[in-house]
């Protein structure tokens, strides 16, 4: 009865250089989320994605982020050409359906130097 | 504005002291949701409880209650007999219909609890 999984829980990337972070929702679950949490502040939300579709994306970044959970495997976040200030930790939360309560993964902390 | 407003950016309590965490939320909509969820110094964000806009009922968990005043827009949280490991940054939250028809969640700015034996 796992549940959400994140990996890596940690990542260093160089600025310029691609950050790819993945998320295994809760068996049962086809909804997944991401957010963004900067140091010492609240969580964001970034995206909202079914199997295949990305339902509300309104929190991403136009430039640089990208999202996808395809029929099979993760979710992926991308971000190309990281910079410092794509510093923070991104956590994954998945749902059974919309409306109902999300569970988190443990979060990736990326640290862009 | 904010919708979410944790207006106790940190808190020191001795344990065994109660504590209260408070919550206000701005929202039009008649159907909404609220949550707390803990988060530790590991990072995690572990799931405490959601309440649904037409439930106004206060509930206890152990330790926890949680009181939900519509009339007042608040959800606070309260800890009886604080322990050390109840030390975290606490975060409501609201979920509320999106013009898109989805429900998303908005987050206070979270409540750190320190809690010192």
């Amino acid at each position: 009865n796992a549940g959400v999984m994140q990996n890596p829980r940690h990542l260093v990337r160089r600025r310029g250089q691609e950050a790819r972070l993945r998320c295994s929702p809760m068996k049962g679950h086809s909804h997944v989320y991401w957010y963004r949490q900067l140091p010492e502040e609240g969580l964001k939300f970034m995206v909202y994605l079914q199997k295949e579709n990305i339902i509300d994306e309104s929190g991403m970044p136009k430039e640089r982020f990208s999202a996808e959970f395809p029929k099979e495997g993760p979710s992926i976040l991308r971000i190309q050409q990281v910079v410092r200030g794509d510093s923070a930790a991104y956590f994954c939360a998945s749902s059974k359906k919309d409306r109902e309560t999300q569970y988190f993964g443990p979060g990736t902390r990326l640290l862009v130097l | 504005a904010q919708k979410v407003t944790q207006a106790q950016t940190e808190i020191s309590v001795v344990e065994k002291e109660d504590v209260t965490l408070d919550c206000v939320y701005e929202t039009r909509d008649t159907t909404y949701y609220l949550f707390w969820y803990k988060q530790p110094p590991s990072g995690e964000l572990v799931f405490l409880i959601r309440r649904n806009s037409f439930d106004e009922q206060n509930e206890i968990s152990g330790r926890y209650s949680w009181n939900f005043q519509k009339s007042t827009s608040s959800f606070n949280f309260t800890i009886t007999a604080s322990q050390v490991v109840d030390s975290a940054v606490y975060f409501c939250a609201l979920s509320e219909p999106h013009t898109s028809g989805t429900y998303k969640y908005i987050f206070g700015t979270g409540t750190r609890l320190k809690v010192l034996a």
